[in-house]
């Protein structure tokens, strides 16, 4: 069964720090990834897809893609109290019907 | 700009009895979602429809029907509800199977609970 792995937290970073968050994944025919917000008791929210290795930037947020390791991380600079949140990573094979498959979700706590 | 709505958004029922919740959306997306999401599983695909009367199976689709007779409808159906399908259910729609950096929207969500 194809997953996506991740640390389930709570990840406590203080505020102004950058939080890092992991993922890592199991399909190698998996070809885009995707992280989702969501804060408690609300539907997950897009911030950032990713499809080529290497960094995208969008704001203080980084999304780090290794297709060589199946890793795929999320930056979040200067992190802010209203970054806290669950963080859901997703990764799409278009080899099987294109189904998101996600992750348990990390999350994450900035602290005043 | 109503986006995607579900109904009821809370709901208690009791185990054996049929339950249907609602999902519309007015963006005409071609392609529909349901999820449900429990501790320590995060979200899972229970079906998907690529367009009207084309439906599929996902990840976990036993115990639970759906029709798309309208491209703007999605209802799921727990037949017999049974108290491990106590969940918190979206519904989600995109243009797209989400490739491409094409987003898939969720509804709010519903909470069952089955006692």
């Amino acid at each position: 069964q194809k997953e996506v792995e991740q640390n389930s937290g709570p990840l406590s970073v203080p505020e102004g720090a950058i939080a890092s968050l992991n993922c890592t994944y199991s399909d190698r025919g998996s070809q885009s990834f995707f992280w989702y917000r969501q804060y408690s008791g609300k539907s997950p929210e897009l911030i950032m897809s990713i499809y080529s290795n290497g960094d995208k930037e969008d704001g203080r947020f980084t999304a780090q893609l290794n297709k060589a390791s199946q890793y795929v991380s999320l930056l979040i600079r200067d992190s802010q109290p209203s970054d806290s949140a669950t963080y859901l990573c997703a990764d799409l094979n278009t080899g099987t019907a294109s189904k998101l498959t996600f992750g348990t979700g990390t999350r994450l706590q900035v602290t005043l | 700009d109503a986006g995607i709505t579900q109904s009821p958004r809370y709901k208690i029922t009791e185990t054996g009895r049929q339950v249907t919740l609602m999902c519309h959306q007015t963006w005409s997306h071609s392609y529909m979602f349901w999820y449900r999401q429990d501790l320590g599983h995060g979200l899972r695909l229970i079906y998907y429809s690529a367009a009207a009367d084309i439906t599929d199976k996902g990840e976990v689709p036993d115990g639970y029907v759906v029709s798309r007779s309208k491209t703007e409808n999605f209802p799921l159906t727990l037949e017999s509800a049974t108290r491990s399908q106590t969940s918190v259910y979206f519904c989600a729609s995109s243009d797209s199977q989400g490739l491409s950096g094409n987003t898939i929207y969720f509804g709010e969500g519903s909470w069952l609970t089955v006692v």
